[in-house]
């Protein structure tokens, strides 16, 4: 069964803090997609980034990075020096390739609250 | 480049009552997604149009159904409303309707619903 769990219910930090966010997932398929969601109080999720289940490759993009773990299926990520602006609700979802309309299996969400 | 827009935003309905939602995709996306978030929760995927039909569907009961019109543009009907089904409703738009599980979808702001 398909399955997406953010242990981490709410976090709270300091500016210019690191931060890591945990997404344990739970697929039988082979071939998906990992997302991470972005919601800001005015509601709509921003799709921040996404890595596919043949790359294992972490990455850096700005203050954002990702590591990603077959071995272990996490797939965490970790914004540097945190800011006031990062506030929001952060969800990791799933997409497989067997499930053909690709649809998002989200995990529960993690509350940042970054305070000045 | 208009985003994917979702009418109205606020609705309080009574229990029993029909509710209709409504969403246009982001321009040059084909099919569109709807999701329910309840307060607190991670969003769960409704149902997906493609091509005017419904291509994948979630766990939840008939009452909950939709369609898609020629310009991509696409409803959420629920019936006979319960309590339960407060939430916000959030659609999302992907490019490519034969190609989509690992394309990133593109959320509206969402139509927060009240049931009392």
């Amino acid at each position: 069964a398909q399955k997406v769990t953010q242990a981490q219910t709410e976090i709270s930090v300091v500016e210019k803090e690191d931060v890591t966010l945990d997404c344990v997932y739970e697929t039988r398929d082979t071939t998906y997609y990992l997302f991470w969601y972005k919601q800001p109080p005015s509601g709509e999720l921003v799709f921040l980034i996404r890595r596919n289940s043949f790359d294992e490759q972490n990455e850096i993009s700005g203050r954002y990075s990702w590591n990603f773990q077959k071995s272990t299926s996490s797939f965490n990520f970790t914004i540097t020096a945190s800011q006031v602006v990062d506030s929001a609700v952060y969800f990791c979802a799933l997409s497989e390739k067997d499930n053909q309309g690709g649809k998002l299996i989200f995990g529960q969400g993690t509350e940042l609250s970054v305070k000045p | 480049d208009a985003g994917v827009t979702q009418s109205p935003t606020h609705l309080i309905k009574t229990r029993g009552q029909q509710v209709t939602l409504r969403c246009s995709p982001k321009s040059g996306h084909d099919t569109v997604s709807w999701y329910q978030q309840a307060l607190g929760q991670g969003p769960q995927f409704i149902f997906q149009y493609y091509e005017e039909e419904e291509r994948q569907r979630g766990n939840f009961p008939d009452r909950f159904s939709g369609h898609q019109f020629p310009n991509y543009s696409s409803e959420l009907n629920v019936n006979a409303l319960l309590l339960g089904d407060s939430a916000l409703y959030l659609c999302a738009s992907s490019p490519y309707g034969q190609v989509y599980y690992y394309y990133e979808q593109y959320f509206g702001p969402g139509t927060r619903l009240t049931v009392t």
